[in-house]
C-alpha cells in the first residue's frame, strides 16, 4: 500500500518550457488535491477534484491545468513554466469517510 | 477573502512541557478543521481532526479545542517529545461553497528545546 505517489521528485525547468506533475493514490479515495508550498510558507490550493470527473479552482490556479484521469490518478500541467512557479508541489487524496487528507511526498520544481 | 491564518509564527518549548499551537479561522461556514504536522522535506501528516459541532476531541497525547463563538481552534501537544519539533498548520474543510475543498493555514514552528 503506496498510499499516494508523486512523480517526479525533481525537476528544473527552463521558462517556458512544459511539464505534467503525476500523482497517484490507491486508497480509493474519491477527492484529489494539489497545493503549492513557499519557502515559509503554508499550502495553498491550486486545484482540486472532488471525484472523478470533476475538478474545481482553488485559491492560485493561474498557470497550471489539471487532468483526473480516473478515480486514482490527478495530473497537473504547467504549460509554460514561470519562476514565480518555482516551489514545491505536494499532492493529496481523501475520502468522504475519513476526511482528513492524505498527502505524497512533494515535487521540487525549479523553473530558471 | 476567507482565510485561516496562525497567531504565533515560532513557539519554542522545554522538552516535557505542555505545547499550545492556536489558529484563527475566518469562514464560519466552515464545518470541519483538521490539523496537521509538517517535518522538513516531508509532506504534512494528518494528526487529529474536529468537527463543528463538537468542541473538544483528544487524540494520543493530543488535543484539539474548537471555540466557534471566537472562530479559534487550537492544538495542545501534551509532555513534548523531541520528535514533536516540526512546522504545524490546521486546516479547515467545507464553508461557503467549499464542498471538498481543504484550505490551510500559515503554519507554526514547534521547537523543542532539550
Amino acid at each position: 500500500n503506496a498510499g499516494v505517489t508523486q512523480t517526479p521528485k525533481f525537476q528544473v525547468l527552463k521558462t517556458g518550457q512544459s511539464m505534467t506533475l503525476q500523482c497517484a493514490q490507491d486508497m480509493n479515495h474519491n477527492s484529489m488535491y494539489w497545493y503549492r508550498q513557499d519557502p515559509g510558507m503554508g499550502l495553498r490550493l491550486i486545484y482540486y477534484s472532488a471525484s472523478e470527473g470533476t475538478t474545481d479552482k482553488g485559491e492560485v490556479p493561474n498557470g497550471y491545468n489539471v487532468s483526473r484521469l480516473n478515480k486514482r490518478e490527478f495530473s497537473l500541467r504547467l504549460e509554460s513554466a514561470a519562476p514565480s512557479q518555482t516551489s514545491v508541489y505536494f499532492c493529496a487524496s481523501s475520502s468522504g469517510l475519513q476526511l482528513g487528507a492524505f498527502f505524497g511526498q512533494g515535487t521540487r520544481l525549479t523553473v530558471v | 477573502g476567507e482565510s485561516v491564518g496562525l497567531h504565533l509564527p515560532t513557539l519554542s518549548v522545554q522538552e516535557g512541557d505542555n505545547s499550545i499551537i492556536n489558529c484563527a479561522y475566518s469562514n464560519s461556514a466552515s464545518d470541519y478543521f483538521i490539523w496537521y504536522k509538517q517535518e522538513s522535506g516531508k509532506g504534512p501528516q494528518f494528526i487529529i481532526d474536529i468537527r463543528s459541532n463538537m468542541d473538544k476531541r483528544q487524540g494520543q497525547r493530543v488535543t484539539v479545542l474548537l471555540n466557534k463563538t471566537v472562530k479559534h481552534l487550537s492544538l495542545q501537544i501534551a509532555a513534548t517529545q523531541p520528535g514533536d519539533s516540526a512546522v504545524y498548520f490546521c486546516a479547515e474543510l467545507g464553508g461557503t461553497g467549499g464542498g471538498n475543498k481543504l484550505t490551510f493555514g500559515t503554519g507554526t514552528q514547534l521547537k523543542v528545546e532539550l
